[in-house]
């Protein structure tokens, strides 16, 4: 048990929709990172938050955008969803903006159709 | 981009057997992380290794910090069926705000 949350663990959205994902971070973390998982593939850097700040970004496009609040939450927002946006998107608590100890909710299940 | 090679990318074991597994990558890395996930859940942190030579053992599991910084290695011994997932190992990049993943070694264990 990390005491990562994300809500909701499983999500149906037709192409061309918008979706939003939350994450909870471990207690006494203040950074979360976002990571998309295709099948049978590692997980994929999106961006990181720290102190409610973009704080490092892979190689996503723009309609992938996130938020983190006071409280150290996060969201990702996917906008003018594609078949290929389908994967499994995780997100992962650590401290001071490093990812040297990252530890991950459950994760999303997108399925785009 | 960095890219973290996992070897072999499939075993097939009995019970009882010890595993090995090995990460490699073209450049170096100062941390190496080896994760396990299991289906429908997200990657649980099992070892982290910071210094090159690091020999970590977490239970039945036991890590290296290759020399050359380039390499990690994770063993198990007396596989169980519980062992049953896939291990990736990890690594910091761009100071360390992202992780960088291989693409996994599936371990299935008869019986």
């Amino acid at each position: 048990e990390t005491g990562v949350t994300q809500s909701p663990t499983h999500l149906i959205k037709t192409r061309g929709q918008q979706v939003t994902l939350r994450c909870s971070s471990q207690s006494g973390h203040n950074t979360v990172s976002w990571y998309q998982q295709a099948l049978g593939q590692g997980p994929q850097f999106i961006f990181q938050y720290y102190r409610e700040e973009e704080n490092g970004r892979g190689n996503f496009p723009p309609r992938f955008s996130g938020l983190q609040f006071p409280n150290y939450s996060s969201e990702l927002n996917v906008n003018a969803l594609e078949l290929d946006d389908s994967a499994l998107y995780l997100c992962a608590s650590s401290a001071d903006g490093l990812n040297t100890e990252a530890f991950f909710g459950q994760g999303t299940r997108l399925t785009v159709v | 981009g960095q890219q973290l090679n996992q070897s072999p990318q499939s075993m097939f074991i009995q019970e009882g057997e010890d595993v090995s597994m090995n990460c490699t990558s073209s450049s170096i890395f100062n941390t190496w992380l080896w994760y396990k996930q299991e289906p429908g859940e997200g990657p649980v942190l099992l070892i982290a290794l910071y210094k090159a030579g690091e020999l970590t053992s977490n239970g039945r599991l036991t890590a290296q910090f290759g020399i050359t910084r380039k390499d990690s290695f994770l063993n198990i011994s007396a596989s169980i069926p519980s062992d049953v997932g896939i291990y990736f190992c990890a690594g910091p990049r761009q100071g360390a705000q992202k992780l960088v993943f291989g693409q996994g070694t599936r371990l299935t264990i008869n019986p």
